[in-house]
């Protein structure tokens, strides 16, 4: 069945470092993959969308690449901030054009000042 | 405000009972998705809707239902509520089948079954 793994459930980081969040996929093959980020209580909000033929995207200070072959997004944010605290999901699509998003469980990425 | 609106914010009510979640997507969304979160489930897909047509069904149990009417608002319907129910209910939209954009998600709409 198809699987989604995000490699931790909780990343502790220093305010100013990058955080780097992993989402692991299996038998399938998405064709674009999609993060979102949460807050306690409130809808999961949508941060960017990586297409199977790109390597990397980029928006301010979050970048996202996309390994096809290793199964693999990575997603980064630079010089990180107490704000930048939440959980992200990962979104892979299934089910081709007309399919839906399925979602990893998260990671909670805590910035401490 | 993202422009997915859901009612009620909460809901608390007992076992047995039925309860209809509703959710009016964002202007110009023709997609609405329903997704049920739990603390150890995360985010499951319950249901798409496109311009009033089922398109794909997720984990979604035989006492859930859901409909897209033509001023393309939907509603949840959960009956013969468990407890194990208890959980975010939110509603997502987007442009449309086929079209690569983010989803817009409600603020959810918190079930509580007691």
């Amino acid at each position: 069945s198809q699987k989604i793994e995000q490699n931790s459930e909780a990343l502790n980081i220093q305010e100013g470092k990058t955080a780097t969040l992993t989402c692991n996929y299996t038998n399938y093959s998405p064709a674009y993959l999609q993060w979102y980020r949460q807050d306690p209580g409130r809808g999961p909000v949508f941060l960017l969308l990586i297409r199977e033929n790109e390597k990397e995207k980029r928006k301010e200070r979050l970048k996202v690449t996309f390994d096809t072959t290793l199964k693999q997004s990575l997603f980064h944010i630079t010089a990180s901030q107490p704000a930048d605290s939440a959980t992200y999901l990962c979104a892979p699509k299934v089910g081709g054009s007309q399919g839906n998003l399925i979602f990893g469980k998260g990671t909670k990425l805590s910035v401490k000042p | 405000d993202s422009g997915v609106t859901q009612t009620p914010k909460h809901l608390i009510t007992a076992t047995g009972q039925r309860v209809t979640l509703r959710c009016s997507p964002r202007s110009g969304d023709l997609s609405v998705y329903w997704y049920q979160q739990s603390l150890d489930q995360g985010l499951q897909f319950l249901i798409h809707y496109y311009n009033g047509e089922e398109r794909a069904k997720g984990n979604i149990l035989e006492r859930f239902s859901a409909q897209q009417f033509p001023d393309l608002h939907s509603e949840l319907n959960l009956s013969s509520l468990e407890l194990g129910d208890s959980a975010l209910y939110f509603c997502a939209s987007s442009v449309g089948r086929g079209r690569n954009y983010g989803y817009t998600f409600g603020s959810g709409t918190r079930l509580t079954v007691v």
